[in-house]
């Protein structure tokens, strides 16, 4: 099956400042990567998700990037802000099945 | 619109014992899932269905039970618990690969502790 790998596993940054999250995925059949976010105690959501027909793909002060050769793709947040900080799960998939990375929890620091 | 529901919240359970936890949805989504949460960990898929009457194995399925008799319900059955089961317990619905929008929808999740 997939293999999804995240990192880091943890992260803290300055307010203001950018984020970035790395996942490596095995399956070069899977083509579709959502991103969740996890606040503690609640329920993953969707923040972004891309496809593999497209490169990069931007929400605000989100943006998702994929590169299909090399099987990763990347959260970036900039302009961070204290209530991004939460647990952010990347996810591979075919189809059916998906594939979660282990998370990275990031902490703004004000 | 519900969207997710799962039921109960929290619960405790004794080795040996079963339970049911409930899933339901309301948004015609022909697709759910049930994954558990270890802490500090990612999702692990235990089940799926891709329609009423059909449901498949996911990464890890032993020691669990489903069944899909209407497109609306998925509860996941323990049967005999062990502590290895505590988690968190999420349930999920989308709509299938072919529509372009296969999202996954979450519930809140239920609490499980086997002592």
């Amino acid at each position: 099956g997939e293999n999804v790998e995240q990192h880091p596993s943890t992260l803290s940054v300055q307010e203001g400042d950018s984020a970035v999250i790395k996942c490596t995925y095995s399956d070069s059949a899977s083509n579709y990567f959502p991103w969740y976010k996890q606040e503690l105690g609640k329920r993953p959501q969707l923040i972004i998700d891309i496809r593999s027909n497209v490169g990069e793909k931007k929400d605000q002060r989100i943006a998702v990037t994929l590169n299909k050769t090399a099987k990763h793709f990347s959260l970036h947040i900039t302009e961070t802000q204290p209530e991004d900080s939460a647990v952010y799960f990347c996810a591979a998939t075919t189809g059916n099945q998906f594939y979660f990375g282990t998370g990275t929890s990031l902490t703004v620091i004000p | 619109n519900a969207g997710v529901t799962q039921t109960p919240k929290f619960r405790i359970l004794k080795i040996g014992q079963s339970m049911t936890l409930q899933c339901t949805q309301d948004m015609n989504h022909n697709y759910m899932y049930w994954y558990r949460q270890d802490p500090g960990m990612g999702l692990k898929l235990i089940y799926y269905s891709v329609g009423a009457g059909i449901t498949d194995k996911g990464e890890v399925p032993n020691g669990y039970n489903v069944s899909r008799s209407t497109t609306e319900d998925f509860p996941l059955r323990l049967e005999l618990a062990a502590p290895s089961q505590t988690s968190v317990y999420f349930c999920a619905s989308s709509l299938p690969r072919s529509s372009g929008r296969n999202i996954q929808y979450f519930g809140a999740g239920t609490r499980l502790s086997v002592l």
